[in-house]
């Protein structure tokens, strides 16, 4: 089973300035067929999980374009560009290269 | 607008049975793999199952192998998933995902408490 791993646990952020979420996978994500199969999630608050990058730094449709994903391998990374007050909520990796399918444990980012 | 939609999820006791479904709608449901993913209370997010887009292939987390399964109806647009000899650590929320290499778009989910 591949593990992730996500740090830090959480994230208190002032409003305007940047955030980092790293995740590290136990192998390398990266297929034959020339993706990487890592995927970040935000939960906020009292809602259902919802997709922010595919395939590490891709945004998925309607995600602002202050989030960008990066990382290759078994590292990545999520960066907030500027954090705004929408922004809180649990931000999980996940990995869909071989199951079972795995998530990184979560980090919560909270509004300073 | 991609909508999914959970229901079937309840009370149940140690060792009892539930069958959740999934209504799709949005999307040709027929050529999406589908997966359900749960979380239980006050925890993370944790993949159960998955299920290829013509149901030929289908995939289990090892604590649920062999008590759950996982089905498609396509002429229905609707996902399964039975799941029988319940255990109080299955209780949680159970999510359908709409899957495009990972899980896309989510269903407001559907809670299962497994306590007698």
């Amino acid at each position: 089973e591949i593990v992730m791993t996500q740090t830090p646990l959480s994230l208190s952020v002032t409003p305007g300035q940047p955030a980092s979420i790293s995740c590290e996978s136990t192998q390398s994500l990266l297929y034959s067929d020339g993706k990487t199969y890592l995927y970040w999630y935000v939960q906020k608050p009292g809602q259902s999980p919802q997709l922010l990058m595919y395939e590490v730094s891709n945004r998925f449709s309607g995600v602002p374009d202050r989030f960008s994903g990066s990382g290759s391998g078994t590292y990545f990374t999520l960066k907030i560009s500027r954090v705004e007050a929408e922004d809180v909520g649990v931000y999980y990796c996940m990995q869909t290269l071989q199951p079972p399918h795995t998530f990184g444990g979560g980090t919560k980012v909270e509004i300073k | 607008e991609v909508q999914l939609l959970e229901s079937g999820g309840g009370l149940e006791q140690p060792g009892g049975s539930l069958r959740l479904s999934c209504a799709a709608s949005g999307f040709t449901f027929s050529s999406y793999a589908m997966s359900w993913v749960r979380q239980a209370p006050g925890k993370g997010l944790e993949w159960v199952s998955s299920i290829s887009d013509v149901g030929d292939g289908t995939y289990y987390r090892e604590s649920v192998k062999g008590r759950f399964t996982i089905s498609r109806d396509n002429s229905k647009q609707t996902l399964y998933l039975q799941m029988s000899s319940l255990r109080a650590e299955d209780t949680a929320v159970y999510y359908c995902a709409k899957v495009s290499g990972g899980p896309e778009y989510w269903g407001q989910g559907t809670l299962v408490t497994v306590s007698s």
